[in-house]
């Protein structure tokens, strides 16, 4: 693999469930992000880790939890799904955190939560 | 809050004309200003960015003017073409201190499209 992939592509998901989106990268990025692009509003952080073991909230956390167990993983968890997460999810990754760094994004995963 | 605001949502151009998309903020601490490029079913990817301490940035048939004063930036496509239909999305940061360190805000997006 090379660069950023993200599992699944896409997925409808029954309000109440819970759901892991999956996200792996393979440039050895310190940091890396979950935003939720939804027409209109951009793309919304939604959180993030700056290296392997710490992570910290975004602009929209609730509902969402992630953890960062080595460099390469961050997957992202909706506890309990409801309808207003029906969006399409992008995980991406950067060298550093901090300065000047170029993020680069995944493919993508569009969830529809009924 | 949205601290980027970017206009249009939409813009339609025809092959050869010049496609402007603005964007304004509001934190004056934000000292690094990227543009993303979207293709429909891909994640975004850098265009090109600005720091503040330039007025204008080009890159080939892409230039970033970069007002401080007014907190406004824009991305214009010269020459546009076809293949530049996407969607356009810029964004701000902080590199050194503050919350929005390191992470960027995006404004919300404009989908050009270039006829042919």
């Amino acid at each position: 693999i090379a660069g950023i992939t993200q599992a699944p592509t896409s997925q409808i998901l029954a309000a109440g469930r819970r759901m892991t989106l999956r996200c792996t990268q393979d440039m050895r990025h310190n940091a890396m992000y979950w935003y939720r692009q939804d027409l209109g509003l951009g793309l919304r952080l939604i959180h993030y880790s700056n290296t392997a073991g710490t992570t910290g909230k975004g602009e929209v956390p609730d509902g969402y939890s992630v953890s960062r167990a080595n460099t390469d993983d961050f997957p992202l968890t909706l506890a309990s799904a409801v309808p207003s997460q029906t969006s399409v999810y992008f995980c991406a990754s950067s060298v550093r955190l901090a300065r000047y760094n170029e993020q680069f994004f995944g493919p993508g995963t569009r969830l529809t939560v009924l | 809050q949205q601290q980027v605001k970017q206009s249009p949502q939409s813009l339609i151009v025809q092959k050869g004309g010049i496609s402007i998309i603005n964007c304004a903020y509001e934190n004056t601490a934000f000292d690094y200003f990227p543009w993303y490029q979207q293709f429909p079913g891909k994640g975004p990817a850098l265009l090109i960015a600005i720091r503040p301490d330039v007025s204008e940035k080009k890159e080939g048939r892409f230039t970033i003017s970069f007002n401080k004063s007014a907190k406004q930036f824009s991305l214009h496509i010269m020459d546009s073409q076809p293949g530049d239909s996407a969607t356009y999305f810029c964004a701000a940061t902080l590199t050194a201190g503050g919350t929005s360190y390191g992470k960027l805000t995006f404004g919300q997006g404009t989908i050009l499209t270039v006829h042919p």
